[in-house]
């Protein structure tokens, strides 16, 4: 596509519902990174895809996060059990590679709350 | 860890000049990003700095010192829609360390 996909763009959940948020990115982006925005703070790190291995997954913030991609393609961020915290705007980026100067390409985000 | 502090809030006026800051201790360093992002959007490069110096892009700069753990955005002939958030991020082994970022409000 010609842009990264984030689907849905708004989602609003049970507390202790599990939910998967959708990330499609560019074609041909090898690395792919998840992050975390509350409102009117900065973008917290969750995840950082190269190829379909994540060789950071130093900030999913609990066990209650997993994120897994396929065929160098998508990805899937699923969060079990939600909690209030939670809700925040999931970002998702990608980009040519993991280094040098690879600018990364966001997606619009997917807005979730937890009600 | 990574640290990365930048100014919460900035205003300026349209036409005017003004530069954020933005000072970081992070344990690696493979480069520095600035990125704009407007309300309710997702963020948008802005630049790229690796090595010491100034980097020039229309009527945005970026300024990097390694030594210093410092950067700054330099932003010329302020117009009203660059009122937005920037955000000044520090790569490391692939993955990006963002800042809270800086609102910027430009008033007539």
């Amino acid at each position: 596509g010609a842009g990264v996909s984030q689907s849905p763009s708004n989602k609003v959940t049970e507390k202790g519902k599990d939910v998967e948020l959708r990330c499609d990115p560019i074609s041909g982006h090898t690395a792919l990174y998840w992050y975390r925005q509350r409102l009117g703070q900065g973008l917290e790190f969750l995840i950082y895809f190269q190829g379909n291995s994540a060789p950071d997954k130093s900030g999913l913030p609990s066990d209650r996060f997993s994120a897994e991609r396929t065929g160098e393609s998508v990805s899937t961020l699923t969060i079990q059990r939600t909690q209030q915290e939670d809700s925040a705007v999931y970002l998702c980026a990608s980009s040519l590679g993991g280094g040098g100067d690879t600018e990364a390409f966001f997606g619009q985000g997917t807005r979730l709350t937890v009600v | 860890g990574q640290n990365i502090d930048q100014p919460t809030e900035m205003t300026a006026t349209e036409g005017a000049i003004v530069q954020i800051n933005c000072t970081y201790q992070t344990s690696g360093f493979n480069g520095l990003f600035w990125y704009q992002q407007h309300a309710g959007e997702a963020p948008t490069f802005l630049s790229y700095n690796v090595l010491d110096g100034l980097e020039e892009k229309g009527r945005f700069s970026s300024f990097l010192s390694r030594s210093k753990g410092y950067s700054y955005l330099l932003l010329k002939e302020l117009q009203m829609k660059d009122s937005a958030s920037y955000l000044c991020a520090v790569r490391d082994s692939g993955k990006s360390t963002f800042g809270d970022g800086t609102t910027l409000t430009v008033k007539p």
